[in-house]
């Protein structure tokens, strides 16, 4: 979906504990998502993807569900530490589309 | 550095100059889309090419905004007459074949634009 809204949802969490970011998505036609990661001042830095084939992918540290019954996508981090502290956006795209669609953001602070 | 390259990182004008923001994609990336960027929102898609070619300008107003991107050198980004409501960081993004394949896409540090 499109973002929406003039504040960020935002989540603080403790150093070592596992972080949970929700995306809520309006498309039941959207087949590609993708989780962002953005520093102040910086651009949108690629995290995990996953297409609509799959119900889970796991990286380093993070992990991406998919359930596409009730269109929501969740990003976990794993270990929480202050680097993790951005806004993670979730993005989707569907055959056809020539662009990605930003959800709203959510920040991370990571409390030491 | 091979990664999007994006500049100037800040661009200050006054309301009625024109402004030019140019991208450099990622090596091997023939793809590059600009979106656009208001505080505590997340980003808008505006324009996406091809080299020489503009594939999608849907996201885009129709007056005072172009893009291209040249057989030779960086993809710009175009604002003339710029008015206070431009205000905004611009990105950049490439991948390296097209938008419907399922591949990432990858950005740049972006511009940030302030009209005064």
């Amino acid at each position: 979906g499109e973002s929406v809204g003039l504040h960020l949802p935002t989540l603080s969490v403790q150093e070592g504990d596992n972080s949970i970011i929700n995306c809520a998505y309006s498309n039941s036609a959207s087949d590609y998502f993708i989780w962002y990661k953005q520093e102040s001042g910086k651009g949108p830095q690629f995290i995990i993807d996953i297409r609509s084939n799959m119900d889970k992918r796991q990286g380093q540290r993070v992990t991406v569900l998919l359930n596409k019954t009730v269109k929501h996508l969740s990003l976990q981090i794993a270990a929480t530490q202050p680097g993790d502290s951005a806004v993670y956006f979730c993005a989707e795209s569907y055959p056809g589309a020539n662009n990605l669609f930003f959800g709203t953001g959510t920040r991370l602070t990571v409390i030491p | 550095n091979a990664g999007v390259m994006q500049n100037p990182r800040h661009l200050v004008r006054r309301r009625g100059q024109e402004a030019r923001l140019r991208c450099s994609p990622m090596k091997g990336h023939s793809h590059v889309y600009w979106y656009r960027q208001l505080p505590e929102e997340g980003l808008k898609f505006m324009v996406y090419l091809q080299k020489e070619n503009i594939i999608d300008e849907s996201g885009m107003p129709k007056e005072r905004f172009s893009a291209e991107f040249p057989k030779e050198g960086p993809s710009i980004l175009r604002i003339q007459q710029v008015v206070r409501g431009d205000s905004a960081a611009y990105f950049c993004a490439s991948s390296p074949i097209g938008s419907q394949s399922y591949q990432p896409q990858h950005f740049g540090d972006g511009t940030r634009l302030s009209i005064l």
